[in-house]
């Protein structure tokens, strides 16, 4: 296994609703990216995390944010969700900004309904 | 048009083909290329990275044509446990690393 591990698995929530997903990076990764996909779609970068700044973000509204802790972890949140968030959200730990191989968690599958 | 485009399939191939996915990339400003797979409902994983020499490992082949902006995977003598969607990636320059998927192309191989 990747070391990395995530929660919830799975969630259900209703439009409207806030989110938090947590993210616990393998050991010694100081970097996480969190990216998210769709059914049938690859996964789509939204932001990235080193050292408890944001260090990149994709094309996704402000109402998606995170957290990185000095541990390392980090926190997505989602606020006002839409039908449209409804997706596997994929965590991903690696050294220094994304240098080497990343390593992704089994990532959180929210359902929006 | 998407940054990293690859033709969905899905391939359905018997034990023992050789089975080739395609990838092409939009930006000539691109910095590292990888196969990935992703297994039905888990994580991807790194399958191999793609050097403009062109590598192997085992029975895969990956092929970088920068010219083109084209790359490719070579799976040769398929196994039952190659069944996955192989994902196409890209880094491109300046990205902070983030990586940059394909849409990804399904394979099936029958026993």
């Amino acid at each position: 296994e990747t070391g990395v591990t995530q929660s919830p698995t799975h969630l259900i929530k209703t439009r409207g609703q806030q989110v938090t997903l947590r993210c616990s990076s393998q050991s010694g990764h100081n970097t996480v990216s969190w990216y998210q996909q769709a059914l049938g779609q690859g996964p789509q970068f939204i932001f990235q995390y080193y050292r408890e700044e944001e260090n990149g973000r994709g094309n996704f509204p402000p109402r998606f944010s995170g957290l990185q802790f000095p541990n390392y972890s980090s926190e997505l949140n989602v606020n006002a969700l839409e039908l449209d968030d409804s997706a596997l959200y994929l965590c991903a730990s690696s050294l220094d900004r994304g240098k080497g191989e990343l390593f992704f968690g089994e990532g959180s599958r929210l359902t929006v309904l | 048009r998407k940054e990293v485009e690859q033709d969905p399939g899905p391939f359905n191939v018997p034990e023992g083909a050789t089975v080739a996915f395609n990838c092409t990339y939009s930006n000539s400003a691109s910095q590292s290329f990888f196969w990935y797979r992703q297994d039905c409902r888990k994580e991807p994983k790194l399958l191999m990275s793609v050097y403009s020499s062109g590598n192997e490992d085992g029975r895969f082949t990956a092929q970088l044509n920068r010219a083109s902006q084209y790359i490719s995977l070579l799976i040769r003598d398929s196994k039952l446990s190659d069944s996955a969607t192989y994902l196409c990636v890209v880094i491109f320059s300046g990205s902070a690393r983030q990586l940059t998927f394909g849409s990804g192309t399904q394979l099936t191989v029958l026993p």
